[in-house]
C-alpha cells in the first residue's frame, strides 16, 4: 500500500462500453496525475490536476475524460476506446506541482480493450 | 526533442553489483529521479539527484554528471527481490518529468 489507491486493478471492456477508473490519496498532496504505461515505452503523462484544477492535457483523445471532484480523488472516464488504448493506467500524486517533489504512485489499473 | 536512454534489460547474479546507466537530453534540468517498479506494482521512489556526484542510500547509490547528461544507479549485494524495472526520469526546465522506458533487471541465483 503506497498511500495512493487505484480501482479496479484489472478491467476488460469492449470498444462500445463506458467505464471509469478511480484514484484516491489521503497523503495531503495537492497535485494528482494520470499516466499511461505501455510495454517497453516511457510513461506518458495524460492529465495533471493541481488544487483540483486541470493544468495539463497532453493532447489526449477525448475518449479519455478526467474528473477531479476534490484534491483527494481523481477519476478517468473511458468511452469508445480502441484496442491500442490497452495499457497500465497509473495515478500519482505529489505535494505540489511544478517542483522537484517525488511522486507517489498507485499500483495501476490494467486495462484491456477488446 | 527530449530523450532519455537506458538499457532495455540487464541480467546480474545474486550477491553481485550492477550499474544501470541513464543518459538524457532535455530542455533544461531540474533534477533526476530513479524509481523501482516490481511487476504489477506501483513505481516507488529510490533517489533524486540535482547536484553532481554520488548519493549513497544503503545498498543503492545514484550518480549524476550534469555536464555529460549522465546518471547511473548502482545496486550492491544484489538480492532476488531486486528483480524489477528501474525507471530514470528528468525534471526539465518547465518542471515536467521526462521518463525513460525503464530497465528490466533480472537477478539470477
Amino acid at each position: 500500500e503506497t498511500g495512493v489507491t487505484q480501482t479496479p486493478r484489472h478491467l476488460v471492456m469492449g470498444m462500445t462500453n463506458k467505464k471509469s477508473l478511480k484514484c484516491e490519496q489521503h497523503l495531503g498532496h495537492n497535485a494528482m496525475y494520470w499516466y499511461k504505461q505501455s510495454a517497453k515505452k516511457p510513461l506518458e503523462l495524460m492529465f495533471v490536476y493541481n488544487f483540483k484544477e486541470q493544468t495539463e492535457n497532453n493532447s489526449v483523445p477525448s475518449r479519455f475524460s478526467p474528473e477531479c471532484p476534490n484534491s483527494s480523488h481523481l477519476f478517468l472516464h473511458l468511452h469508445t476506446l480502441q484496442p491500442e488504448d490497452s495499457a497500465l493506467y497509473l495515478c500519482a500524486s505529489s505535494q505540489e506541482y511544478g517542483e522537484n517533489y517525488g511522486y507517489t504512485f498507485g499500483s495501476g489499473t490494467r486495462l484491456t480493450v477488446v | 526533442g527530449q530523450n532519455i536512454d537506458q538499457p532495455t534489460e540487464m541480467t546480474a547474479t545474486e550477491g553481485a553489483i550492477v550499474q544501470i546507466n541513464c543518459t538524457y537530453q532535455t530542455s533544461g534540468f531540474n533534477g533526476l529521479f530513479w524509481y523501482q517498479q516490481h511487476a504489477g506494482e506501483a513505481p516507488t521512489f529510490l533517489s533524486y539527484n540535482v547536484l553532481d556526484g554520488l548519493e549513497e542510500k544503503g545498498r543503492f547509490s545514484s550518480f549524476l554528471s550534469r555536464s555529460k547528461g549522465y546518471s547511473y544507479l548502482l545496486l550492491k549485494e544484489l538480492q532476488m527481490k531486486d528483480s524489477a524495472s528501474y525507471l530514470c526520469a528528468v525534471l526539465d526546465s518547465n518542471y515536467q518529468l521526462i521518463w525513460g522506458a525503464g530497465t528490466k533487471l533480472i537477478i539470477k541465483p
